[in-house]
Order: C-alpha cells, then structure tokens, then sequence
C-alpha cells in the first residue's frame, strides 16, 4: 500500500541548531516529493520538492533534502533553525494525487 | 493571483444539518483537491478532481460526504447530514498540472459540529 511515515511526532531543537525531519515513504515507484511547511491558523506552504536528477533539493527559507533512493527517504534539513521555523511540517508524496504524512510539529527553544 | 479562496473561514452547526464548504481555485489551475485535517487522523486526501472529473473519491469517509465541481473555478464539499465526528479543518488546494506539479492550498474551513 502506498503510504508516507514522518516518524517524529514533535521534535524541538534549540535556535541556532540544525534541524533535520526524517520522512519515508512507501510506493509501486518513485514518486514526486514533497516538502510542506503549516504555520499555525494557515494552510501549507510548498518549501522544495524533487522530480529527477540532483538528489539534493534546495527549497525556501534555508531548508534543503535529500532523497535517497534506497532507504525510500527524503529528509528534511536546516544547518541553523530560526524561532520563525517553529511549525508543522509535512512530507508529501504524489503519483497524480498528493498524500501527507503525519506532521512533524517543531519547537525552537531561545 | 487571489490564491485559493474558500468559504466560510469558520462554521459553528448542529449535529443533522447540511453543511456545505465552497472553494475557489486559482484560476487556469485544472487540479482541484479537497483535505481533511484532524489531530488523529492528520491530514487526508477525501477527493480530487481534475477538469471538473472526479478522479478519486476513494478517501471520502462516507455516503454523507458528497463533492461536486460544476465549473473550472467552483467546487463544493457538502457533508448531510453533519456528525461532531466531522469537526475538522477542510482545505481545499489546486495544481496546473498533476503528479508532481506544486499544489497551493487555501486557508481552510474549520468546522465544528455540535
């Protein structure tokens, strides 16, 4: 069955730090991936995405994943997170459709 | 572009009355989805459309859900009769294009049954 798994419910990373969301996915074939940002109250926003070629995507906002085929991964990273990172992130896989993970909420301490 | 418009922001109903969200699509855009957002169940795909077709409804929960999109810049998600189960936040999002293309989402509905 096809599915998407954000393994970390909420994770909270002290400003400055890096960042790193881990999503896996499981499909017939490599699908389009995603990336989504929710700030509270507000609908998602695109932050990258990956069709084909360079396995590391650069998106907005300093955030930056990798795909990687054989672990069926594509991660979510941020060499340093701002207080304005906190919200809740969502991998999204898409064959024609979009389907979401769970959410991953994130907490920037000061 | 306004970016995807729905209606209404918020909606308080009884238990057995008809709900009806309303959405509009960026204009051009010929994909049309319709989410669910809920902390259990977090965010689902209940159907999509793609030039007003219904492609998929295999995520609508059940009879008392019905979506419909007449035109290309209208689309409607009714739930009859409405159950406090249904209580959620109900985005609806478009793409030009399909598989892998960016979806955009409007801010949602909130409904609450009581």
């Amino acid at each position: 069955a096809q599915s998407v798994t954000q393994p970390d419910i909420h994770i909270t990373v002290s400003e400055g730090a890096s960042l790193e969301l881990r999503c896996n996915y499981s499909y017939g074939a490599t699908p389009y991936l995603f990336w989504y940002v929710q700030s509270p109250g507000q609908g998602l926003q695109l932050l990258l995405k990956y069709f084909s070629g360079d396995t590391l995507v650069q998106g907005i906002k300093g955030f930056e994943a990798e795909f990687k085929r054989s672990q069926s991964s594509f991660n979510l990273r941020k060499p340093s997170v701002h207080w304005s990172d906190a919200a809740e992130y969502f991998c999204a896989v898409g064959l024609g459709d979009m389907r979401f993970g769970a959410g991953t909420r994130l907490t920037v301490k000061p | 572009d306004a970016g995807v418009i729905q209606s209404p922001r918020h909606e308080v109903t009884e238990m057995g009355q008809e709900v009806t969200l309303r959405c509009k699509p960026i204009s051009g855009h010929d994909y049309l989805f319709w989410y669910r957002q809920t902390m259990m169940r977090g965010l689902e795909l209940l159907i999509y459309f793609n030039n007003n077709v219904p492609i998929d409804d295999s995520g609508m929960p059940e009879d008392r859900f019905s979506a419909k999109m007449p035109n290309a810049s209208f689309s409607t998600l009714k739930i009859q009769p409405s159950e406090p189960r249904d209580s959620a936040v109900y985005f609806c999002a478009s793409s030009l294009g399909g598989a892998g293309n960016t979806i955009y989402f409007g801010e949602g509905s909130w409904l609450t049954v009581v």
